[in-house]
């Protein structure tokens, strides 16, 4: 079965420091990996994916992940963090099949 | 492009009571999703679809039920509401697991 376990459930940065997200999953297959985030009161939008090919994508706003076989991880970062990326981060993992697997998410702060 | 529709956005019901949340897509989408997301648990899904007239059950499927009779509308049923079943509800669509999967905004349920 698939699953993900995302490490740290709150994280904190200050402004311009890295972030850093971690992401591990769980496929008895070659997974498709995403990083989805959510702001108040919204519904969550696309941030970066992978599927086939290069294992370092980038996405949206700066971000960018590693999908590393070997540690069944995908890591989320950005090398600055901006007071607009606070948000709610979640990794998750499908197959051919398509169901749709989520981590139980990671709410990044902000500071000035 | 409306993109994924979800009504109501709020709605209160009594223990016992019925209903069904719409959810609508324009996209020509073959792959839809449920979810619910409770504080800190993530978004655990509850039903899934591959297409029109194929409905899978996600991780946490009892006490409701779905339907896939035209591509663009995939409906969640819940019968016999609990409170448990308080939380906000997300629908979601993909062209296929290697997209990106499109959210609604979001219903917020509450059964007291």
């Amino acid at each position: 079965a698939q699953s993900v376990t995302q490490l740290g459930s709150h994280v904190s940065v200050s402004e311009g420091a890295l972030v850093l997200l971690r992401c591990n999953y769980s496929s008895s297959v070659p997974p498709y990996l995403f990083w989805y985030v959510q702001y108040p009161n919204q519904g969550l939008q696309l941030l970066l994916k992978y599927t086939t090919g290069a294992t370092l994508v980038k996405g949206i706003n700066g971000f960018e992940a590693e999908f590393k076989k070997s540690e069944t991880s995908f890591h989320l970062t950005k090398p600055s963090a901006h007071m607009s990326d606070a948000a709610e981060y979640f990794c998750a993992v499908t197959r051919s099949q398509g169901n749709l697997i989520f981590g139980k998410g990671t709410k990044l702060s902000v500071k000035p | 492009n409306a993109g994924v529709t979800q009504t109501p956005k709020f709605r209160i019901l009594k223990i016992g009571q019925s209903m069904t949340l719409q959810c609508a897509q324009d996209m020509n989408h073959n792959y839809m999703y449920w979810y619910r997301q409770d504080p800190g648990m993530g978004l655990k899904l509850i039903y899934y679809s591959v297409g029109a007239g194929i409905t899978d059950k996600g991780e946490v499927p009892n006490g409701y039920n779905v339907s896939r009779s035209t591509t663009e509308d995939f409906p969640l049923r819940l019968e016999l509401a609990a409170p448990s079943q308080t939380s906000v509800y997300f629908c979601a669509s993909t062209g296929s697991p290697r997209t990106e999967a499109f959210f609604g905004q979001g219903t917020r349920l509450t059964v007291v």
